[in-house]
């Protein structure tokens, strides 16, 4: 157990759908991140929150909305979304300011988009 | 852009087989070259970060090793339970907290 744990671990949902994956931190990290890992595909960024401060989106469309309303918690709301964004979310934290800081990763949220 | 190549894409070991997985990068200003486990349906599971040319860290089976061009992640007489995807990444001196990984090595070790 990693110390970051993540709601739902599974979701299937349709494109006119809304919903929101949850991310918790017991670490006591200041920084929290969105992954996306497709099959075949390496892990991407999406999202970086620090003192809960969005400090990067890497291009992503609208449709995934973020919030970070403190520095243990972590959403990531969707709608409208497409097939193609099928895939495993992964959320991390770390804690900057402590030379190159690791990222330790949750479990994840596995997302089907019918 | 920063780019990191894992090879080979996948590996399937005899229990006890020693053998080698590649971490190759381009990265602008390494700050950190990180190793992660990853079994299906679960998030990495981090293993070792590297610093700087030269330095070696060991876990168990596994010795991790940097140059300025590439990683090594050897693995000594493995088992069966050392199968898993193993993830590659290195952290820039650009963006902020950004990691960009590799697209992984599936190793399978048979008893």
């Amino acid at each position: 157990e990693t110390g970051v744990t993540q709601t739902p671990r599974h979701l299937v949902m349709g494109m006119t759908n809304k919903k929101s994956l949850k991310c918790e931190q017991h670490l006591g990290h200041n920084a929290m991140y969105w992954y996306k890992q497709s099959a075949k595909k390496p892990l991407e960024l999406m999202f970086v929150y620090s003192l809960e401060e969005r400090v990067e989106n890497n291009s992503v469309p609208s449709r995934f909305s973020p919030e970070c309303p403190n520095s243990s918690h972590l959403f990531l709301h969707l709608h409208t979304l497409q097939p193609e964004d099928s895939a495993l979310y992964l959320c991390a934290s770390s804690q900057p300011g402590q030379g190159v800081e690791t990222q330790y990763f949750g479990p994840g949220t596995r997302l089907l988009v019918l | 852009e920063d780019q990191v190549t894992q090879s080979p894409e996948a590996l399937r070991l005899q229990e006890g087989e020693s053998s080698s997985l590649n971490c190759s990068y381009t990265v602008s200003g390494l700050r950190g070259l990180f190793w992660y486990r990853q079994d299906p349906g679960k998030g990495p599971e981090f293993l070792f970060t590297l610093y700087s040319a030269g330095e070696e860290k060991e876990k168990e089976r596994l010795k991790a090793t940097l140059t300025k061009k590439e990683s090594f992640l050897h693995i000594t007489a493995p088992k069966p339970e050392d199968s898993a995807t193993y993830l590659c990444a290195a952290k820039g001196g650009t963006s902020y907290g950004k990691l960009t990984f590799g697209q992984g090595t599936i190793l399978t070790v048979h008893p």
